[in-house]
């Protein structure tokens, strides 16, 4: 059964620094995995997705890696803005067509 | 890109009565939806594979009695939480699957059951 593991669960950081977040899984045989942005009492914005043929995917600052081997995936965002404050949530889908499997996040907060 | 609603976005009903959650992709069909429920601090889990004109499949620990999901149509699914209790109250979110390849999302509800 698959399962995901996000490291930290929060994470503080002074605006403008470089941070990486954390996902893995257990099961390398996935089909995509995925990275999403969640706010406050809000839904959730797909930010990237790699397939698993893929190494990485760029997005602006954004720059998500994939290593299937190891069973982890990393999201790193370059010079980090008070606008980046949000649970970040890595997300793996095993098969086409199957539901994600989601990790619980990674709570970012950037200061001014 | 694709669009998914999710109606109502906010509800507040007393324990015992129903509530009625609905999932519509605006511009595309959608043969299966997903439904997923997070808890306060926790992840989204899965709740339930919703497929057009048939029935729904439930993930273990989910009660098909109380969590009733209808898809009559490929743009629309819903969500019917029966005989609600506080310990329903929770953020539910759907996804609808485009060429069974892509999920988009919904903006989710939150449901209180006080």
């Amino acid at each position: 059964k698959q399962e995901v593991t996000q490291i930290p669960a929060a994470l503080s950081v002074p605006e403008g620094e470089n941070l990486v977040l954390n996902c893995s899984f257990t099961d390398s045989a996935i089909y995509n995995l995925q990275w999403f942005r969640q706010d406050p009492g809000k839904g959730l914005t797909s930010l990237l997705l790699i397939q698993s043929s893929q190494r990485e995917q760029t997005s602006g600052r954004l720059n998500a890696s994939l290593d299937k081997s190891s069973g982890r995936s990393t999201l790193y965002i370059a010079a980090s803005q008070p606008g980046d404050s949000a649970t970040y949530l890595c997300a793996a889908c095993n098969q086409a067509g199957t539901a994600l499997i989601f990790g619980k996040g990674t709570t970012l907060s950037v200061s001014s | 890109g694709a669009v998914v609603s999710q109606h109502p976005s906010w509800v507040i009903c007393k324990s015992g009565t129903s509530v009625k959650i609905e999932c519509r992709s605006l511009d595309f069909q959608a043969t299966t939806m997903f439904w997923y429920r997070q808890f306060p601090k926790q992840s989204l889990m899965l709740m339930a594979t919703s497929n057009e004109g048939s029935k729904a499949t439930y993930e273990q620990g989910v009660e098909k009695d109380k969590f009733l999901i209808n898809h009559a149509s490929l743009t629309l699914s819903t969500l019917t939480v029966t005989s609600a209790h506080p310990e329903d109250s929770s953020f539910y979110i759907c996804s609808a699957l485009m060429e069974q390849e892509t999920q988009y999302f919904g903006p989710g509800t939150r449901l209180l059951v006080l």
